[in-house]
């Protein structure tokens, strides 16, 4: 399996552009979770779905942000417009099933750069 | 409401030594606790997890933990640093009340492992 693929790697844009986030979960992975890593906060979960359905975004920021997941085996993550303080490591993760035993497979994340 | 404490941003070793990672939590149900590792601009992947079974779990690359409850601690340890070693090292406790899956991840361990 390719695991959890992500794209673009990185990304650099200027304040008030749009930047979408790309994220493909491993097959078979029910559910799949957005998550921002910077030094100040640490890994903060912004949004989960299950079976495509959006579960919890309390943890996302601002209406600036949204996300979305088509279909099984495609989500992204928007914001617009955005600002220098959305720079930060963005990590989409699936998961096999809910629950106690159930680990996080982890992408390998977009560096954002807002300028 | 639960919580994970790492109390060392940065270990420092040196290769062949042993590693001591610490993580205490705070949980009001029975936890699941995993240590994950992140290498330099890569998502984090597991290394162990302890979900309610053999207190002390073993993980991959050497590396095992033991859940003390009494402590309320579930430390990282291994007998030999590698240089490979060196990386960021995150605990992280799930709660399952609710019946969906939300993980609060520690604010990380950066290990440094010298020659």
């Amino acid at each position: 399996d390719a695991g959890v693929i992500q794209s673009p790697r990185h990304e650099v844009t200027e304040m008030g552009q749009e930047v979408t986030l790309r994220c493909k979960p491993i097959s078979g992975h029910d559910y799949l979770f957005w998550y921002r890593q910077t030094m100040m906060r640490g890994l903060e979960l912004l949004i989960y779905f299950n079976n495509n359905v959006p579960i919890d975004d309390s943890g996302m920021p601002e209406d600036r942000f949204s996300a979305k997941m088509p279909n099984a085996s495609f989500s992204t993550l928007k914001i617009q417009p955005s600002e220098p303080r959305d720079s930060a490591v963005y990590f989409c993760a699936s998961s096999l099933v809910a629950g106690r035993n159930s680990p996080l497979h982890f992408g390998n994340g977009t560096r954002l750069t807002v300028t | 409401a639960q919580s994970v404490t790492q109390l060392d941003s940065h270990v420092s070793v040196s290769e062949g030594t042993p590693v001591l990672l610490r993580c205490n939590y705070s949980s009001s149900y029975s936890p699941s606790l995993f240590w994950y590792v992140q290498h330099p601009n890569k998502g984090l992947q597991l290394l162990l997890k302890y979900t309610s079974a053999a207190t002390l779990v073993k993980g991959i690359n050497g590396f095992e933990a033991e859940f003390k409850k009494s402590e309320t601690s579930f430390h990282l340890t291994k007998p030999s640093a590698h240089m490979s070693d060196a990386a960021e090292y995150f605990c992280v406790v799930n709660e399952e009340n609710t019946g969906f899956q939300k993980l609060v991840f520690g604010t990380g361990t950066r290990l440094l492992v010298s020659p």
